[in-house]
């Protein structure tokens, strides 16, 4: 059955310190590829997303992913964290083979201390 | 430009009890969806309007839940009779058009069921 797995639950990082979230799909070809941002209490915002292409896309707020086909993962990134990253990360696909809904994984919360 | 708007932000019912909750679009945006978030999960999508027709109900609960977009612009999304399980935050969500173009979430309405 096709999946979207983000193995991490919870991440802790320092501010300053790199950040990399992990984003694994289980589909046959290669679907679209999203990442979104929840702040608490907060609707969804799109940090970047990859149709085609150059496999590693830049988004907002400083983040980076990069599509690798081999490993089926899309994993984000970003050099130097922020206190206001602090939030929940969800990786979500979108898949012609699946009817084109937009599927997320279970999240990954970032916990960012000074 | 506006956002995606969605009220009420929160509601407490007993379970039983029947609720609706309502959102408009950004403007010109001819898909809507509304996702169901429970406490910890990614959202799960419930519905997806294209236009004023459903395109994707599958996932949708059919005996309690319901969705319209009658004139293909604001929906309602109600649940009748609740249930404890659907305590969670609804999320809609509007794009222009279907796979390729971005979705834009709403802050959602939460929903606890006593």
């Amino acid at each position: 059955a096709q999946s979207v797995t983000q193995p991490d639950i919870h991440i802790t990082v320092s501010e300053g310190a790199s950040l990399e979230l992990r984003c694994n799909y289980s589909y046959g070809a290669t679907p679209y590829l999203f990442w979104y941002v929840q702040s608490p209490g907060q609707g969804l915002q799109l940090l970047l997303k990859y149709f085609s292409g150059d496999t590693l896309v830049q988004g907002i707020k400083g983040f980076e992913a990069e599509f690798k086909r081999s490993q089926s993962s899309f994993n984000l990134r970003k050099p130097s964290v922020h206190w206001s990253d602090a939030a929940e990360y969800f990786c979500a696909v979108v898949s012609m083979e699946y009817g084109n809904k937009l599927v997320f994984g279970a999240g990954t919360i970032l916990r960012v201390k000074s | 430009e506006a956002g995606v708007a969605q009220s009420p932000r929160y509601k407490i019912i007993e379970k039983r009890q029947s609720v609706a909750f309502w959102c408009n679009p950004i403007s010109g945006h001819a898909t809507l969806y509304w996702y169901q978030q429970i406490l910890g999960q990614g959202p799960k999508l419930l519905i997806q309007f294209q236009n004023n027709g459903v395109v994707d109900d599958s996932q949708l609960p059919k005996d309690r839940f319901s969705a319209e977009r009658l004139k293909g612009v604001d929906s309602t999304l109600k649940i009748q009779p609740a249930k404890l399980e659907d305590s969670a935050v609804y999320l809609c969500a509007s794009s222009f058009r279907d796979l390729g173009s971005t979705i834009y979430f709403g802050e959602g309405s939460w929903l606890t069921v006593v």
